[in-house]
């Protein structure tokens, strides 16, 4: 099946930083692809979604000047926290669509900010 | 309002009992898949239902796809510890659209 990949897997920062995501199809190319965000024990909540070489289109309630979304190839989407808070500590999940209704997911990354 | 309700939400069985776990909604979809997810990792694909009454078998796990499109079932014959996980059904109501996922069911296989 199809793989995505996501770096780092796991970061640690202080209040304040900003902090980069990356999501990667490493065997397809992905016109579009989703950013979501996972608290313990909850479903996947869907921040934005990403299409190559346009703005990312954020869900309500989600801060597009906080949750930067570039997706300036075909195989690379990046999320940047900006001025992580506490509260931004997460699990961040991205995936790509493929045939325009398969999702593929990366691995995931944990953001704790202290 | 959840579009998409799983049922039960947290199921604890002993290894070799069947169970089946529900994703039902009032809506209708195009399409819905199903996933599991592990801790700590990102959910993966087990199957994509888009045929009113289709059944798609994989190995132990069979999925149905309601006639209405409103709903599906996953059910797990013998199952075994490392069915544990999180059980999530995610539904697309139409082509292009994005996709909405259900709350889950955490599923823990007793040995």
């Amino acid at each position: 099946g199809a793989v995505v990949s996501q770096h780092p897997s796991w970061v640690i920062c202080k209040s304040g930083t900003s902090v980069k995501i990356e999501c990667r199809s490493l065997d397809f190319q992905a016109t579009t692809m989703f950013w979501y965000r996972q608290f313990p024990k909850q479903s996947l909540m869907l921040m934005a979604t990403s299409n190559e070489g346009s703005k990312a289109t954020y869900e309500q309630g989600v801060e597009k000047d906080k949750f930067l979304i570039n997706h300036a190839s075909l195989t690379l989407s990046t999320l940047t926290v900006t001025s992580a808070h506490p509260e931004d500590s997460s699990f961040y999940i991205c995936s790509a669509l493929i045939d325009n209704y398969e999702q593929y997911f990366g691995p995931g990354t944990r953001l704790t900010v202290t | 309002t959840q579009l998409l309700e799983q049922s039960p939400q947290f199921l604890s069985i002993q290894e070799g009992e069947n169970l089946t776990v529900y994703c039902n909604s009032s809506s209708v979809f195009s399409s819905l898949q199903w996933y599991r997810q592990e801790p700590g990792e990102g959910p993966v694909l087990l199957v994509t239902v888009v045929t009113g009454g289709e059944v798609k078998k994989l190995k132990r796990l069979t999925f149905q796809f309601g006639d209405a499109r409103k709903d599906s079932s996953l059910h797990i014959t013998a199952a075994q510890p490392g069915d544990t996980g999180l059980y999530l059904c995610a539904g697309e109501m139409n082509r292009d659209d994005k996709i909405i996922f259900g709350k889950g069911t955490r599923l823990h296989i007793l040995p």
